[in-house]
């Protein structure tokens, strides 16, 4: 059965880079899109952006100009950093893997997400 | 603001049906997949739907999936207390917002 699993810093100060890291255990990212999402306290989902195994990436617009999503395929990891982080930027930060078939295809396993507070 | 509208909350009695809407356009759910997720508290989001109608292996046929035009449906048949939960629809938009876009969650409640 198919694990993501991620880790990465859980309290930033205002400017600083976030950075998160998932890892497939079960599987591996070929033939699927390495995804991120987020959930502010209270809020639903946000999606951040993806990458596939060719390392073509896409991105929400809102967020673009702060993001950069990367892959190890020989590790299978996914990476995510989000620089420049505000107080707005605190949230639940969730991995997840969707099939590479559809860019709409269902977003079949997550990680277990991650709590990132951002405070001076 | 959500791309995709879904009521905020829904409520119903156990055994009973439900179903839950999810409204966008012809840039997003009018010509792509929809996908519905289910978050009990505290829990990372699980896929119920994908493929508009289709479950994944392990999830009861109590959920089933439809879209029609711009408007996809998820329906939840012989309601269980442990159905208590958020629920999202997702799929893809190809305007100039193009990215995996949400709905802004149902929660229900199971009396």
């Amino acid at each position: 059965q198919v694990q993501l699993q991620q880790w990465g810093a859980r309290l930033l100060k205002p400017s600083e880079t976030l950075s998160l890291t998932c890892a497939v255990y079960g599987g591996s990212f070929s033939g699927y899109y390495g995804n991120w999402i987020r959930q502010p306290p209270g809020k639903g989902l946000e999606w951040i952006g993806e990458i596939n195994d060719s390392g073509s990436t896409n991105y929400n617009p809102s967020l673009k100009s702060r993001v950069t999503i990367s892959m190890d395929t020989s590790k299978s990891q996914v990476s995510l950093k989000l620089s420049s982080v505000t107080a707005a930027d605190t949230a639940v930060y969730y991995c997840a893997r969707a099939s590479a078939y559809s860019t709409s295809s269902g977003l079949n396993s997550w990680g277990q997400g991650t709590r990132v507070t951002v405070s001076s | 603001q959500s791309v995709l509208t879904q009521p905020p909350s829904m409520s119903a009695a156990p055994g009973q049906k439900v179903t839950i809407s999810c409204s966008g356009s012809s840039s997003n759910i009018g010509n792509n997949y929809v996908s519905w997720y289910q978050q009990l508290p505290g829990t990372a989001p699980k896929l119920l739907i994908y493929d508009n109608n289709k479950r994944p292996l392990g999830i009861p046929d109590r959920f089933s999936g439809s879209k029609s035009g711009t408007s996809a449906t998820l329906g939840i048949t012989g309601l269980q207390t442990g159905d208590e939960a958020d629920y999202y629809c997702g799929t893809w938009d190809t305007s100039l917002s193009a990215g995996r876009v949400f709905g802004g969650g149902t929660k229900l409640t199971v009396l």
